[in-house]
């Protein structure tokens, strides 16, 4: 067990809605990534938060938001939810910058769906 | 901006067999780490070995090894003696060493499926 969990494991949701979806790191990471997996594709990079400010983000519209907590927990947000965001959407977290360590560990993903 | 490809959509291999995941990828720098990454159906990403660009030597984790051509921009994974628990999606992966905003950021290929035959 790696120690990061995400929440909901499904959720459905209809085209315009908003959803939340979230990601507890494992203890000691304070980086947090999240990607967007499309069925048959690998992840994608939406945005990276470190110390709860956002560092670095991919080719992903506004609409896409996240924050981080005290804690080092995260949520992702999207609003005016689109049938192509229908994905695996996937948090992973690191030690970040202290002691360079590369290793990402990945929660099992929320599995997103729009309608 | 970096790339990576993954030529094989699907392979498979007899079960105790050998078998080799190609990669390519595509970058300016001259310092990255590279991954390949196991993702069964349980859907959660699993590292499976890491290499860094500076190091010759290919990295090697038990069944698992690599093998890194830096000049050809290339990254093999081999795995010997393949067991059913092999069968997953696996996804090569590329992060630049660099420190600023972003990093830590992986780009991956699009995965090739393999499945362990009994």
């Amino acid at each position: 067990e790696t120690g990061v969990t995400q929440s909901p494991t499904h959720l459905i949701k209809t085209r315009g809605q908003q959803v939340t979806l979230r990601c507890s790191s494992q203890s000691g990471h304070n980086t947090v990534s999240w990607y967007q997996q499309a069925l048959g594709q690998g992840p994608q990079f939406i945005f990276q938060y470190y110390r709860e400010e956002e560092n670095g983000r991919g080719n992903f519209p506004p609409r896409f938001s996240g924050l981080q907590f005290p804690n080092y927990s995260s949520e992702l947000n999207v609003n005016a939810l689109e049938l192509d965001d229908s994905a695996l959407y996937l948090c992973a977290s690191s030690r970040g910058r202290e002691g360079r360590n590369t290793e990402a560990f990945f929660g099992q993903g929320t599995r997103l769906t729009v309608v | 901006a970096q790339t990576v490809t993954q030529s094989q959509p699907e392979m498979s291999v007899q079960e105790a067999e050998t078998v080799t995941l190609s990669c390519t990828y595509d970058t300016s720098e001259s310092n990255y780490y590279l991954f390949w990454y196991k993702q069964p159906p349980s859907r959660q990403m699993i590292l499976v070995i890491r290499q860094e660009a500076y190091k010759q030597q290919n990295a090697t984790e038990n069944r698992f090894s690599v093998n890194f051509q830096k000049a050809a921009k290339s990254f093999s994974l081999k795995i010997s003696d393949s067991q059913l628990g092999d069968t997953a999606m696996y996804f090569c992966a590329f992060m630049s060493a660099y420190s600023g905003a972003g990093s830590y950021q992986l780009t991956f290929g699009k995965g090739t499926k393999l499945s362990v035959i009994p």
